[in-house]
């Protein structure tokens, strides 16, 4: 069964540094989207994706944050200099269409931020 | 802002009790997921209602979605402890056109005990 994957599982940075987030959404789909869930906290929507543009964004994707979809695979989500409040787990999701339909999680990648 | 309040944040019961988690929200949501997770790895839908008043089952597992499309409830009977594990509600943003953005709960974190 097709599935999303991320890379890398885990990524320790130093505060200030950059860091680059990698998803492959399943082959088919169309819509993507970043979550972050910092430790013991609820899932947050970040920001949504199609047709090569920004569809949504949520007040936490601020500057700091893109993404981008570099080319018919991968989907990335880029920190430009990361702060200690950036430690999460970062999910990558997507869909055959938007609205309604089933989101696909990936597993997932553990920001730890010094 | 739209929030989602979900109830109990912990449970733990013995196996073969019947148990129920509700989703809480003073918004319309124009659909509600029902997610699983496990820990350190996403989020993995079990359903998804979409009309008022609409119950679906999955075997042990029944949900409810509210007439307003407001709240939404999980039932599960005679838990086993497979079903160990943490429970989320999300709603979908947005109508159609839009990407549908989820927003969850905190989640439910659920004990069965043999």
């Amino acid at each position: 069964e097709p599935e999303v994957t991320q890379t890398p599982s885990h990524q320790v940075t130093q505060m200030g540094q950059e860091v680059i987030l990698r998803c492959v959404p399943i082959s088919n789909h169309l819509y993507f989207y970043w979550y972050r869930q910092i430790l013991g906290q609820k899932v947050e929507f970040l920001v949504s994706f199609y047709n090569n543009e920004i569809s949504e964004k949520s007040e936490i994707f601020d500057d700091q944050f893109s993404v981008e979809r570099p080319d018919g695979s991968n989907f990335t989500l880029k920190i430009r200099s990361t702060k200690l409040e950036d430690s999460a787990m970062y999910f990558c999701a997507s869909s055959r269409q938007g609205y309604t339909d089933t989101q696909y999680f990936g597993p997932g990648t553990r920001l730890t931020v010094l | 802002t739209q929030l989602l309040e979900q109830s109990p944040q912990f449970l733990s019961i013995q196996e073969g009790e019947n148990l129920t988690v509700y989703c809480n929200s003073s918004s319309v949501f124009s659909s509600l997921q029902w997610y699983r997770q496990e820990p350190g790895e996403g989020p993995v839908l079990l359903v998804t209602v979409v009309t008022g008043g609409e119950v679906k089952k999955l075997k042990r597992l029944t949900f409810q979605f509210g007439d307003a499309r407001k709240d939404s409830s999980l039932h599960i009977t005679a838990a086993q402890p497979g079903d160990t594990g943490l429970y989320l509600c999300a709603g979908v943003v947005g109508y159609g056109g839009s990407q549908g953005n989820l927003i969850f709960g905190k989640g439910t974190k659920l004990s069965v005990k043999p």
